[in-house]
């Protein structure tokens, strides 16, 4: 399966503190994805990180890969109130068609 | 540009009943998708089309009905609603459709209520 499996499946910080956050997966891939969702919205894209790749940054969000090892790291740093929601991780494998399967998600809370 | 526009945001329906959500992108978006979300149970995506007059089904199809006769649009019909169906549906898209998938966009949900 593709789908990816995040942990922990809740993390609770205080502000300004970092948080990483886990994604382990089965299959091999052609990219992995992080998505992140607030309460009551959509997803919205955070990074993808090509399966050659094992490092990606953007901003405060620093995604690591091992493909060895199949699994993915998302860290936040300095985290702020308004990080406060749940991340996905999608790992993609094109099967003869483009499906992004999703995990159950991380709930981070940043406490003030 | 409205990204993807969902309608409505709130339905509730009584067991039996047919219903049709709504999707619409303007971003020129040959890849579609929807997926329901449950306490619980992540995502799970239901249908997707790669383009106009093209889809297949995703992990848990029964009881949807799709069809993509523009690029723009991807409603999702409910044939006979049933409580099991009772969920938060999230239609995507992308711009790319073959070997490296692209970033999805998301519309902000539709919450079912089937009573």
């Amino acid at each position: 399966s593709q789908q990816g499996e995040e942990d922990p499946q809740a993390l609770s910080i205080q502000e300004g503190e970092n948080a990483t956050m886990n994604c382990s997966y089965k299959t091999s891939i052609n990219n992995l994805q992080w998505y992140r969702q607030n309460s009551g919205r959509g997803l919205v894209h955070l990074i993808l990180i090509r399966s050659n790749e094992r490092e990606k940054h953007s901003g405060r969000l620093r995604v690591t890969l091992d493909t060895s090892k199949k699994s993915s790291s998302l860290l936040i740093t300095a985290s702020r109130a308004a990080d406060t929601a749940s991340y996905f991780c999608a790992p993609y494998l094109f099967q003869g068609a483009q499906k992004l399967v999703f995990g159950q998600g991380t709930r981070l809370t940043i406490n003030p | 540009n409205a990204g993807v526009t969902q309608t409505p945001k709130f339905q509730v329906l009584k067991t039996g009943q047919s219903m049709t959500l709504q999707c619409a992108q303007d971003m020129n978006h040959e890849y579609m998708s929807w997926y329901r979300q449950d306490p619980g149970m992540g995502l799970r995506l239901i249908h997707y089309s790669v383009g106009a007059g093209i889809t297949d089904q995703g992990e848990v199809p029964n009881g949807y009905n799709v069809s993509r006769s523009t690029t723009e649009d991807f409603p999702l019909r409910l044939l006979s609603a049933a409580p099991s169906q009772t969920s938060v549906y999230f239609c995507a898209s992308s711009y790319s459709r073959v070997r490296v998938a692209g970033e999805l966009f998301f519309g902000e949900g539709s919450r079912l209520t089937v009573l």
